[in-house]
């Protein structure tokens, strides 16, 4: 069974700052997928990020990118110039390749706060 | 633009009831997911469904049962609710094919007393 760890509960950062957020995850499979998921206080969780494990290149969204090392399991999320908007719970997700039903495994989320 | 719905926001039931949660989705998606959110804990998944009809358990079943009549339309059903039921209760849908990318509801806070 596949897990996912995210170490950090709760994160502040300065707006305008740079913040890393980490995750890792353990799974045997080979194919898969690792996404962020933003969810804002009282508001709809939503994607913010996606990476294809076998693209070596790391996925970027505008101020968001991943820092992707598959050796060593690792998955973290970099958001750069800091909005108050980015106050959210983030979460880290595994999805297996193939099969059906797409099931995600999550994280335990780590709450950022964008401080002015 | 992509759309999930879910009936209420907030509900307050007590031990023993009956208890329906409602998911919507607009844009034709083959899977719909139940998920509940408790604080350290993430997001875990209780049922999906990959078409109508069909229904598969995911890691936390137990107390939960599930509906899918048509394709747009999944219910979480919560037998007779008990406290330890009380939680956040996240609807999803994706496409079958593909990635699969999830889309999410807004969420029903459910307190069972």
């Amino acid at each position: 069974a596949q897990t996912v760890t995210q170490s950090q509960p709760e994160m502040s950062v300065q707006e305008a700052e740079t913040v890393t957020l980490s995750c890792t995850y353990d799974t045997s499979e080979n194919n898969y997928y690792l996404f962020w998921y933003k969810q804002p206080p009282s508001r709809q969780m939503i994607l913010v990020i996606r990476q294809e494990a076998y693209k070596q290149q790391n996925a970027t969204e505008n101020r968001f990118s991943v820092n992707f090392q598959k050796a060593a399991k690792s998955f973290s999320l970099k958001i750069s110039d800091s909005q108050l908007g980015d106050t959210a719970m983030y979460f880290c997700a595994f999805m297996k390749h193939g099969g059906y039903g797409n099931k995600l495994v999550f994280g335990a989320g780590t709450i950022l706060r964008v401080k002015s | 633009d992509v759309k999930v719905t879910q009936s209420s926001r907030y509900l307050v039931k007590r031990t023993g009831e009956k208890v329906f949660l409602e998911c919507v989705q607009d844009m034709d998606h083959e899977n719909m997911f139940w998920y509940r959110q408790d604080p350290g804990l993430g997001l875990r998944l209780i049922y999906f469904s990959y078409d109508v009809k069909m229904k598969e358990k995911g890691d936390i079943p137990e107390g939960y049962s599930v509906s899918r009549e048509k394709k747009e339309r999944f219910s979480l059903i919560l037998e007779s609710a008990s406290t330890n039921q009380t939680s956040m209760y996240l609807c999803a849908s994706s496409l079958k094919a593909g990635v699969g990318t999830q889309y999410f509801g807004p969420g029903t806070r459910l307190t069972v007393l």
